[in-house]
């Protein structure tokens, strides 16, 4: 019930398409769905979350959508560009400082030039 | 300021040595994280901090323990290190209040031989 699901755990896509990268989850005490983007050799940074009392979420070409109901949030990519090409990483937890941060495993991105 | 930081970048061991993998933030937070990265297994929590003083197990604390003395720094040891401890080590540190964003540091890499 602590899982985060991730998926695809690796995405090609073309420059000036959409990237989406889905994740679901089964702990409805979750309130708080953070993505985190990581280029390699660097530490995870945080991109971009969401509370699950919006529906969607958008800052500059990236955009959380949530669907509570389902359980799942996404995280779409508009216009890539291969320098979003990176690892990135869903997560959820609840806003209790004292619980844990549930990471997905990861989806690998390639944004062809 | 410098963030998160970690010592050593690098670090190559045989099996059954110790070692000592130390995280500095300069941020002044309370809570602090050590995660390892392993291809396809995304980041896994070993052990964290609510505070200085305290420590508590994350999902893969075996073999691992940690020390919290000073509020900026966790330090993370290995006491006799193990092939499948090679892995990417990450300390991340968190804010009391305000975003829940975890704000990661470069990381580590370790080769157990």
């Amino acid at each position: 019930q602590q899982q985060v699901k991730q998926s695809p755990q690796s995405l090609i896509v073309q420059k000036g398409g959409i990237s989406i990268i889905n994740c679901a989850y089964e702990n409805t005490a979750f309130d708080y769905f953070p993505w985190y983007q990581q280029f390699p050799g660097k530490g995870p940074a945080l991109l971009i979350a969401i509370r699950p009392d919006v529906s969607e979420k958008k800052e500059g070409r990236f955009t959380i959508s949530f669907n509570k109901s389902a359980k799942q949030f996404s995280l779409h990519i508009m216009d890539s560009q291969p320098g979003d090409s990176a690892t990135y990483f869903c997560a959820a937890s609840t806003m209790n400082r004292d619980d844990k941060i549930i990471f997905g495993k990861g989806t690998r991105l390639h944004i062809l030039p | 300021n410098a963030g998160v930081t970690q010592t050593p970048k690098f670090r190559v061991l045989k099996t059954g040595q110790s070692m000592t993998l130390l995280c500095a933030q300069d941020m002044n937070h309370e809570y602090m994280y050590w995660y390892r990265q392993d291809p396809g297994m995304g980041l896994r929590l070993i052990h964290y901090s609510v505070g200085e003083g305290t420590t508590a197990k994350g999902e893969v604390p075996d073999g691992y323990n940690v020390s919290r003395l000073k509020k900026q720094n966790f330090l993370l040891g290995l006491e006799s290190a193990a092939p499948s401890q090679t892995s990417v080590y990450f300390c991340a540190s968190s804010p009391l209040t305000g975003s829940r964003e975890q704000f990661f540091g470069p990381g580590t890499r370790l080769t157990v031989l």
